[in-house]
């Protein structure tokens, strides 16, 4: 089983400001990485697929990067509506695994 | 509009069974593979299964193997979990969703409790 490892569990940011996170896998998964946003009492969205590819309805401040087993999502702008959980998850192999997740709270 | 509702959740008693269900709408229920994924309260996601189009392909994460059975029946546009031996740490909301690599479309999800 690959074990996707983020960091950090939070991360305090104010509004406007740039926000990075990110993802280590525990072995190879190319750029079959995806990140999904959560916010409290809501299903998870999908956010980025194929490691950099922006889902359908997200603005163009969320933006993924990496390959192999490292990985980052950076928001440029923090937006209110932007403070979440975001998960990223890797569909390489089988079992599907995700990391336990990153809150991006307000600072 | 994609839609998927699940149903079925509820209190049960540790050994006990349950079946989910989803509703889906909205797309070709028959162009893709279905999962189930579960989130228990306050902690993380994790992939439960997933079924091709034709049930020719099931998979199940370890922990859920021989307990859990994911189905679906294309003729109404539904999909299954049979939970069988139910264990307090199978408490959890339980999505619903499209797809078997990166799940595009997420239902709200039905909340199965194991308590005695």
């Amino acid at each position: 089983e690959i074990v996707m490892t983020q960091s950090p569990a939070t991360l305090s940011v104010s509004p406007g400001e740039r926000a990075t996170l990110s993802c280590r896998a525990s072995q190879s998964v190319g750029t079959s990485l995806a990140w999904y946003q959560q916010k409290p009492g809501q299903a998870p969205r999908l956010l980025i697929h194929g490691a950099s590819t922006r889902a359908t309805g997200f603005p163009a401040r969320f933006s993924g990067g990496g390959s192999g087993t490292e990985f980052t999502l950076t928001i440029s702008s923090l937006q209110s509506e932007d403070f979440a959980v975001y998960y990223c998850q890797q569909y390489s192999i089988w079992p599907r695994t995700f990391g336990q997740g990153t809150k991006v709270e307000v600072k | 509009e994609v839609q998927l509702v699940e149903s079925g959740g509820g209190l049960v008693q540790p050994g006990e069974s349950l079946r989910l269900s989803c509703a889906a709408s909205g797309f070709t229920f028959t162009d893709y593979w279905m999962s189930w994924v579960r989130q228990a309260p306050g902690k993380g996601l994790e992939w439960v299964a997933n079924i091709k189009q034709d049930e020719s392909e099931k998979n199940y994460v370890d922990s859920m193997k021989g307990r859990f059975t994911i189905s679906r029946d294309n003729a109404k546009n539904s999909l299954y979990l049979q939970m069988n031996s139910l264990r307090v740490e199978d408490t959890a909301i339980y999505y619903c969703v499209r797809g078997g690599w990166c799940p595009d479309y997420w239902g709200q999800g039905t909340l199965v409790s194991v308590s005695s």
